[in-house]
């Protein structure tokens, strides 16, 4: 049984430009949340997606958006490219009901310069 | 808001030693989630153990135990007969159990991290 899949594993963009991260939850999951690691910090949730859905959002900019598929899998964009968005972007799956166990993917490691 | 506090950035113990990571936090919530999540070099948050704040007994699993303290918001792990494969970056975690069937909605909020260095 696949956990969650996340790509690509690494990548470097330039100031300015754009991006977009994906997603795949493990079977049977539901739900997507987006985390931001920067180095040497705990994760900060980003936003969460449920029935194709932004249903929380943390205390991020509009830069960053997302999308949730009719299969569940889920992108994470982010426009106009800052230094300080270099970080580790991880995604958590979950089912809805419940206590809501997350599955966690090993992140997507985004360097901009 | 919910906080996390870990005020330990690193800890070392030696292998078969037990060791214990500290973790506090505020909430204004009487039902709630606390977690510990071990995070090795391959980057992937790996569950070690969870607590229900309702629950008064603390949870173990295998050489992983937690004390925790409702009054004192406080929520430490201890890691007894470490082992090399131990070594990792540790967060604690929580989790507002606020929601009822839509629990899956609430978010984690993560402590800083512990880097845990285990010596042979």
């Amino acid at each position: 049984d696949a956990g969650v899949t996340q790509s690509p594993t690494h990548l470097i963009k330039t100031r300015g430009q754009q991006v977009t991260l994906r997603c795949s939850p493990k079977s049977g999951h539901d739900t997507v949340s987006w985390y931001q690691q920067a180095l040497g910090q705990g994760p900060q949730f980003i936003f969460q997606y449920y029935e194709e859905e932004e249903r929380q959002r943390g205390n991020f900019p509009d830069r960053f958006s997302g999308h949730q598929f009719p299969n569940y899998s889920s992108e994470l964009n982010v426009n106009a490219l800052l230094l300080g968005d270099s970080a580790l972007y991880l995604c958590a799956s979950s089912l809805d009901a419940g206590w809501g166990g997350y599955t966690f993917g090993s992140g997507t490691r985004l360097t901009v310069v | 808001a919910q906080t996390v506090t870990q005020s330990q950035p690193e800890m070392s113990v030696q292998e078969a030693e037990t060791v214990t990571l500290s973790c506090t936090y505020d909430t204004s919530e009487s039902d709630y989630y606390l977690f510990w999540y071990k995070q090795p070099p391959s980057r992937q948050m790996i569950l070690v153990i969870r607590q229900e704040a309702y629950k008064q007994q603390n949870a173990t699993e295998n050489r992983f135990s937690v004390n925790f303290q409702k009054a004192a918001k406080s929520f430490s792990l201890k890691i007894s007969d470490s082992q090399l494969g131990d070594a990792a970056m540790y967060f604690c975690a929580y989790r507002s159990a606020w929601g009822g069937v839509l629990q899956g909605a609430q978010k984690l909020v993560f402590g800083q991290g512990t880097r845990l260095t285990i010596n042979p």
